[in-house]
């Protein structure tokens, strides 16, 4: 079936440590992005791709790095800058071209600094 | 910056009964888009309105837009138990980057 698979679902991180979610679709979408959404709000923009070896950083970037080394993958790395890093993470693909396109998501990742 | 903000925060209505959410934004879009979360899931995209359309329905959806006012609202006519969700509004803005910005939501509760 087609879609997008994040993983793990649930991650725990030791303060200090860099942890990666992975986020892979097999949707052909050129469009990638990593969503933080923390309890009761909104979606903040981390990070978008709009093509292989290109992305622009979001509204909250510091303390995230991503890469885009093949159309299916858009890991994000948590890096220990990140000072609250416990959240609900979300990625999305979507057609680049049309600028009138959905967005799919995967089921999230659920970060717990421990 | 949320580009999005929807009004109210949470809604709490009786099955059968219609729920209005409205979105306001800031800036100048191509399009606004509706979603919906059940929770500590991803989101689905419920319905698209470009910026030259004023009306689109959906089966019991009905999404309208006012870009003079920069604002659009989602209205579930004959709610259901099921469609307890938040619901979260989301522009696309231009300079051919594709960015999606989304709201805080709305938090619906549908009661039976």
């Amino acid at each position: 079936d087609g879609g997008i698979t994040q993983s793990p679902k649930y991650l725990f991180r030791k303060e200090g440590q860099n942890v990666t979610l992975s986020c892979e679709q097999n949707l052909n979408h050129d469009a990638m992005y990593w969503y933080r959404q923390d309890p009761g709000q909104g979606l903040r923009l981390i990070y978008y791709s709009q093509i292989v070896n290109d992305f622009q950083k979001g509204d909250i970037a510091e303390g995230y790095s991503v890469s885009r080394e093949k159309k299916e993958s858009f890991p994000l790395t948590v890096t220990s800058a990140q000072k609250n890093p416990t959240a609900f993470y979300l990625c999305a693909s979507s057609r680049r071209q049309a600028q009138n396109t959905e967005a799919f998501f995967g089921q999230g990742t659920r970060l717990t600094v421990v | 910056s949320q580009q999005g903000e929807e009004d109210p925060q949470a809604l709490s209505i009786q099955e059968g009964e219609n729920a209005t959410m409205n979105c306001s934004y800031k800036t100048s879009i191509n399009n606004l888009q509706w979603y919906r979360q059940n929770s500590g899931r991803g989101l689905v995209h419920l319905i698209l309105i470009r910026s030259n359309e004023r009306e689109k329905h959906s089966g019991r959806l009905r999404v309208t837009l006012d870009t003079s006012k920069k604002s659009s609202s989602l209205l579930i006519t004959a709610s259901r138990a099921a469609d307890t969700a938040s619901y979260f509004c989301a522009t696309v803005q231009g300079g051919g980057y594709n960015k999606l910005i989304f709201g805080a939501g709305t938090r619906l509760a549908v009661h039976p």
